[in-house]
């Protein structure tokens, strides 16, 4: 299995503009999650899905923050529009519902700056 | 609400030493509790894990890690660190009731010198 994909690895913007980050979670798993990592707050859990559907965005910042996942293999992290503060390294995450003790499996991250 | 806390910031430790990463939790109910590292520029990466059952679980890369109820711990350890085991450390626990996150703690920066 390939893992968790994202896309792009590393992202360089200019304040105001959009962002989109990608994630494919690994084949099969139905829980699929979002993180975001700075030296200021750590680790911060934005928005999860289970079977394509949110089930919580309480982690999402503000409205400028918004997550799809059209289908099962793939995933969208939009921020329109971007801001400084929004530079961080950015995780998505899966796990299997089925059979599973709840391990979540992150992908290699996307390293966001914004100018 | 469930919290995982990590007190030391980066732990150091002589290459060939034991090595101990501390956790401690606080959960409503009976935990579910994990390690993950991560390697600089890299994913966080599953190490193991604690259910139910034997309070000593083994994972990856020779770590284990122990459950202990009465003090509500679940520090990771190493009976002999390697340098390539350097990276950053990660409590976490399942949050309870019908959700499914995890919560994570703030990580601890182990450091394995030469």
């Amino acid at each position: 299995d390939a893992g968790v994909i994202q896309s792009p690895r590393h992202e360089v913007t200019e304040m105001g503009q959009e962002v989109t980050l990608r994630c494919k979670p690994i084949s099969g798993h139905d829980y699929l999650f979002w993180y975001r990592q700075t030296m200021m707050r750590g680790l911060e859990l934005l928005i999860y899905f289970n079977n394509n559907v949110p089930i919580d965005d309480s982690g999402m910042p503000e409205d400028r923050f918004s997550a799809k996942m059209p289908n099962a293999s793939f995933s969208t992290l939009k921020i329109q529009p971007s801001e400084p503060r929004d530079s961080a390294v950015y995780f998505c995450a899966s796990r299997r519902s089925q059979g599973s003790t709840d391990t979540q499996y992150f992908g290699p991250g996307t390293r966001l700056t914004v100018l | 609400a469930q919290s995982v806390a990590q007190p030391e910031d980066q732990v150091n430790v002589a290459e060939g030493n034991p090595l101990t990463v501390k956790c401690t939790y606080s959960v409503s109910g009976n935990p579910y509790l994990f390690w993950y590292v991560q390697y600089p520029n890299r994913g966080l990466q599953f190490l193991l894990k604690y259910i139910t059952g034997d309070n000593l679980v083994k994972g990856s890369y020779g770590f284990e890690a122990e459950f202990n109820k009465s003090q509500t711990s679940f520090h990771l350890k190493k009976p002999s660190a390697l340098v390539s085991d350097s990276a950053l450390y990660f409590c976490a626990v399942r949050d309870g009731g019908a959700t499914n996150k995890l919560i994570f703690g703030t990580g601890t920066l182990l450091a394995v010198q030469p």
